[in-house]
This record gives structure tokens, sequence and C-alpha cells, in this order.
């Protein structure tokens, strides 16, 4: 089972803030990584598939990018609405694994 | 517009059965993987579940093999989760998703279900 490792569990910025999460993963998963946003009370969003495309209707302000084992999701100006938990996703090999989540609170 | 809308949770007592629903609305259904993912209070996601769009091919988590069975009727647009031999670890809520076509994510999630397994 392929393990993706999230760091940090937790990002406290202030809107307005770079955010920069990242997603390890413990073998190559090619580019098959995603990236989803999810709220409280709310199901997971999909906003970057193939490690760096985002997905319909996800702000510009979102970017994913690497391969292999090292993956980034970027948030260029952390906006309110962004304050989420996010959680990278492999589907390269089966059984497809969640990373454990990184918390994106406010300062 | 395109939905995905679970239901069959509740409270079970552990070792029974229960059987979840996923009805999908706004798209060719049977085009589609489906997956079902679950989420244990308080903590991430875990996949349990997909099966391919026509239903040949069904993959399992370790955690629920032998005791979880996924399928789906094109016919009826809806997928199931049949949940036999609960446990209390099983307690979580249950979405239904889809695949994007093409790629390895899953686009379109329910609002999800509630299971709670608990004497």
């Amino acid at each position: 089972e392929i393990v993706l490792t999230q760091s940090p569990a937790t990002l406290s910025l202030s809107p307005g803030e770079r955010a920069t999460l990242s997603c390890r993963a413990s073998q190559s998963v090619s580019s098959y990584l995603a990236w989803y946003q999810q709220k409280p009370g709310q199901a997971p969003r999909l906003l970057i598939y193939d490690a760096s495309n985002r997905a319909t209707g996800v702000p510009a302000r979102f970017s994913g990018s690497g391969s292999g084992t090292d993956f980034t999701l970027t948030i260029s100006s952390l906006e309110p609405e962004d304050f989420a938990v996010y959680y990278c996703h492999q589907r390269s090999n089966w059984p497809q694994t969640f990373g454990q989540g990184t918390k994106v609170e406010i300062k | 517009q395109v939905q995905l809308v679970e239901s069959g949770g509740g409270v079970v007592q552990p070792g029974r059965s229960l059987r979840l629903s996923c009805a999908a609305s706004g798209f060719t259904f049977s085009s589609y993987g489906m997956h079902w993912v679950r989420q244990a209070p308080g903590k991430g996601l875990e996949w349990v579940a997909a099966i391919f769009y026509d239903g040949t091919n069904k993959k399992y988590a370790d955690s629920v093999k032998g005791r979880f069975t996924i399928s789906r009727d094109n016919s009826k647009n809806t997928l199931y989760l049949q949940m036999n031999s609960l446990r209390a670890e099983d307690t979580a809520v249950y979405y239904c998703a889809r695949d994007l076509l093409g790629h390895y994510a899953m686009d379109v999630w329910g609002q999800g279900t509630t299971v709670t397994v608990s004497s």
C-alpha cells in the first residue's frame, strides 16, 4: 500500500498569505495525484487532478505541482473561504489511498 | 444538474448488515466508474471500494474485503454498498463519488450518509 504523508498537519496563516502544502508518497505515483478540499460538514471537493490540473471551477489561486513522490499544493493568496482541510489522494496503485490531511486555519 | 444522493445509513448493532444506496442523476451513470469513501468521526478520508463503469471489475480496501460488496444497477442509475458483519470501526460518514472520466480522481461527491455501529 502506498502511504501518503502530508505536512504540515496544521498551517496557521492570515488571509492574503501564501499557503504551501506538501504530500510525499512512499513510492512513485507518477502524476496520478489529486488534491481535495473539505470544509466542516461538507463532502470533499476536487481541486487538482493529475498533480497539476485544476478541476472545473477551481480558482486560479490554487495550483499543484510535482511528480513521482513529492507534490505540492499552493494557494497563492488565501481567501476567507480557503480555510479548510486539504487531502492528497493517489490512484497509481490499488488500494488507492489518501493522506491524513492538512488543516489550514486562520492565524 | 449532476448529483449523487446517498441513503440507507443508520444505527446498527455489531455483526448486523446494512445496504447503502447512491442515486445518480444529471449524467450518463453507465459511463462512469464509481467509488465509496468513508470518514470516521474526526478522522480523514478512507477509500472503501470501487466499481468499473460496467460492473465487471471491483476493488476493495483490505479493511472491508470479504465483508462489503459494491454493486451497481445501470438501469436504475444507482450504486450500492452491501455491508455485512459490521464492526464498531465501520462507524463513519459514507460518501459515494464519481470518477473524473479519463483521469484518476473523483470529481463529484454525494453529501454522505452516516452509519453508526453500536450495541
